[in-house]
């Protein structure tokens, strides 16, 4: 397995097209996040899926950004409409929840791809 | 979801020891601590991790008191590629995982 795989890593584009990225996650990882990242701030949460179950999704997301992860495997993220402020890395995350006795329980170790750079002109 | 703190820059030299303190004072019972490292034009990648004590790796040496409302990284004799933002983060796999990221560490190593 070779990590966490995204693709394309740059993208130019002019604003009101729309673009897609994909992000192959580690093969037994059953967590699949995405993150946003703008020059000198931190990664900023936008969604995660369980498998195939699209589980929580940040409230700065609009409604332009959609995330679809089929078959719990591969995921992509769709930005509708670009806007200039939509500019950034794109980061996409996996790990693996372990489930024991009904629950899931102990840390959370996220391995991260090298990003998606998107340019909105 | 506890939030951290930490210094948002720090200077060092080559071969010195680099110790990074975050502070979080509302962490959960269940949470874990990561520290994650990240370089420019690149995704974080995870350093270490721990709940209480001391551990340490190839790598790094987490200490963590017994009230678990901070925590060191500590990074052994550093050299021009330590340079790059660390993050602190706290939390656990049932709260979905959704670690928030502050704004990190910023260290510069200089020769």
């Amino acid at each position: 397995d070779t990590g966490v795989s995204q693709d394309p890593r740059h993208k130019i584009t002019k604003r009101g097209q729309n673009v897609t990225f994909r992000c192959d996650p580690i093969s037994e990882h059953n967590r699949l996040y995405w993150y946003r990242q703008t020059l000198g701030q931190g990664p900023e949460f936008l969604t995660y899926f369980q498998n195939e179950a699209q589980l929580e999704k940040s409230r700065l997301l609009s409604d332009r950004f959609s995330a679809e992860r089929p078959k719990g495997s591969f995921s992509t993220l769709e930005i509708q409409r670009t806007e200039q402020g939509d500019s950034a890395m794109y980061l996409c995350a996996s790990s693996y929840a372990r489930y024991v006795a009904g629950r899931y329980s102990g840390a959370n170790v996220l391995t991260f791809g090298a990003g998606s750079r998107l340019t909105v002109l | 979801l506890a939030k951290t703190t930490q210094p948002i820059s720090m200077d060092s030299y080559e071969g010195q020891e680099v110790n990074i303190t975050c502070s979080h004072n509302n962490i959960a019972t269940n949470d874990y601590i990561t520290w994650y490292q990240q370089f420019p034009s690149q995704g974080p990648r995870f350093i270490i991790q721990g709940y209480k004590t001391k551990v340490t790796n190839e790598v790094a040496s987490l200490f963590i008191p017994a009230d678990r409302k901070s925590s060191t990284l500590s990074l052994p004799r550093v050299s021009l590629s330590d340079t790059a933002v660390y993050y602190c983060l706290v939390g656990a796999v049932q709260e979905g995982g959704k670690l928030i990221f502050g704004q990190g560490t910023e260290l510069s190593v200089k020769p």
